[in-house]
């Protein structure tokens, strides 16, 4: 079974738009911690958001925000006021108990449009 | 300051070729990981090292496939008799310590031909 999925293989929005990238994840361990990161064409990965499962408030930096709905096992990704610069891939993961390995989804794709 | 560090950045092999990719990680990083991301996919864990121990290789694919880091800091992914399904990006990580946020490097994208 997947641990991390994400069913928006694409998505298009226009710019200065909220976004809202899906995830959901499954894992039976009671501590988790759940991240999203960003690859742009140049392809780095790069760290936006975390989540811890015992965390009491949604994460939030900047104009990112992580909707946690822990009795969904759900973790999507928001985005408020969209720029040009994040069109990228997306990507939900997550980390389970004492693992230290990180564990991704399939990745969604999100193009801005001016 | 600087982030993680790969080398090539871009490599292509015959196959049955071996190759040797290089990761220098944030210094002080004690945590190093080795991630491989085929085309469209989200990465996949290969390897993980606490300074120089390697403490889960469940992910290397085959046993053609070996890391190390021999002192703590640099380290090598070597992946021999490399194969068409080899070709990926493989991208190695670094954290401060044990289960933090891991930095990720640019990547090297090798091309089996």
């Amino acid at each position: 079974a997947q641990k991390i999925t994400q069913t928006q293989p694409g998505m298009f929005v226009q710019e200065k738009e909220a976004v809202t990238l899906d995830c959901t994840y499954d894992t039976s361990d009671p501590s988790y911690g759940l991240f999203w990161y960003k690859q742009p064409s140049s392809g780095e990965m790069i760290f936006l958001i975390y989540q811890g499962s015992y965390d009491q408030q949604n994460a939030t930096e900047g104009r990112y925000s992580l909707n946690f709905q822990k009795a969904r096992k759900s973790a999507n990704l928001v985005i408020s006021a969209s720029q040009l610069g994040d069109s990228a891939m997306y990507f939900c993961a997550m980390r389970e108990g004492g693992d230290d390995k990180i564990i991704f989804g399939k990745g969604t794709r999100l193009h801005i449009l001016p | 300051g600087a982030g993680v560090s790969q080398s090539p950045r871009y490599k292509v092999a015959k196959r049955g070729q071996d190759v040797a990719l290089r990761c220098d990680p944030i210094s002080g990083h004690v945590s190093l990981f080795w991630y491989q991301q085929a085309l469209g996919q989200g990465p996949e864990f290969l390897t993980y090292f606490q300074n120089e121990a390697q403490l889960d290789k469940s992910g290397l694919p085959s046993d053609r496939f070996f890391a190390e880091r021999p002192e703590g800091s640099v380290s090598t992914l070597k992946i021999q008799r490399t194969q068409q399904e080899d070709s990926a990006v493989y991208l190695c990580a670094s954290s401060p310590r044990r289960g933090e946020e891991q930095f990720f490097g640019p990547g090297t994208r090798l091309t089996v031909l």
